[in-house]
């Protein structure tokens, strides 16, 4: 099994412009979330999905942000207009069912310069 | 919400070492987990632990749930178990909640 994988690792862009993350969760798994990382706001929940379903979607900071999960096994986030403040690294992350034992991805790292 | 709590901070370790890294939780949960967050920035899963004892290796977790903490127990530590070790927890919500962690420093 490749784990979580996501994409790009690494995204450098202008204020301004469209960012898409992307994300394959592991074949099997019904649940997917995505995180933010930052220094000074740790670990944040922004949305998850149950059965390609948004469950709940409390954590998108603003209307900028979006995901959709079109099928089992890919989820997009985007960030439209990104601003500097987005900057910060993005998880995702998958499981069987709910919370229970949650996989990471590698991680994508977005700046806004 | 549900806080969660870490302690120590930081802890900086030589290698063969054992040590205990602590986690609170302010209200009950049905759902611990303990990641360890390598120095390239990789989470693992090391436990998941609602209740009772569990060991994987050098490692073991315990969550007294009646008491609202777990604890995390490395022992013979090495190099390699460097990084942030995160508790998260969850109570019928799905919403797995973070600690600010324990950064891990282990030096030969």
């Amino acid at each position: 099994d490749a784990g979580v994988i996501q994409s790009p690792r690494h995204e450098v862009t202008e204020m301004g412009q469209e960012v898409t993350l992307r994300c394959k969760p592991i074949s099997g798994h019904n649940s997917l979330f995505w995180y933010r990382q930052t220094m000074m706001r740790g670990l944040e929940l922004l949305i998850y999905f149950n059965n390609n379903v948004p469950i709940d979607d409390s954590g998108m900071p603003e209307d900028r942000f979006s995901a959709k999960m079109p099928n089992a096994s890919f989820s997009t986030l985007k960030i439209q207009p990104s601003e500097p403040r987005d900057s910060a690294v993005y998880f995702c992350a998958s499981s069987h069912s709910g919370a229970n034992v949650l996989t990471f991805g590698a991680g994508s790292r977005l700046t806004v310069l | 919400g549900i806080q969660v709590e870490q302690s120590p901070p930081d802890l900086i370790l030589q290698e063969g070492a054992n040590s205990t890294l602590r986690c609170n939780f302010s209200d009950s949960v049905n759902n611990l987990q303990w990641f360890h967050q390598n120095p390239w920035g990789q989470l693992i899963n090391l436990f998941y632990i609602p209740s009772g004892t569990k060991q994987n290796g050098r490692l073991s977790a315990t969550t007294v749930a009646t008491e609202r903490y777990s604890l995390l127990y490395i022992s013979s530590s090495q190099t390699t178990d460097s990084g942030v070790y995160f508790c998260a927890v969850e109570r019928n919500t799905d919403k797995l909640i973070f600690g600010t962690g324990t950064r891990l420093q282990v030096f030969p």
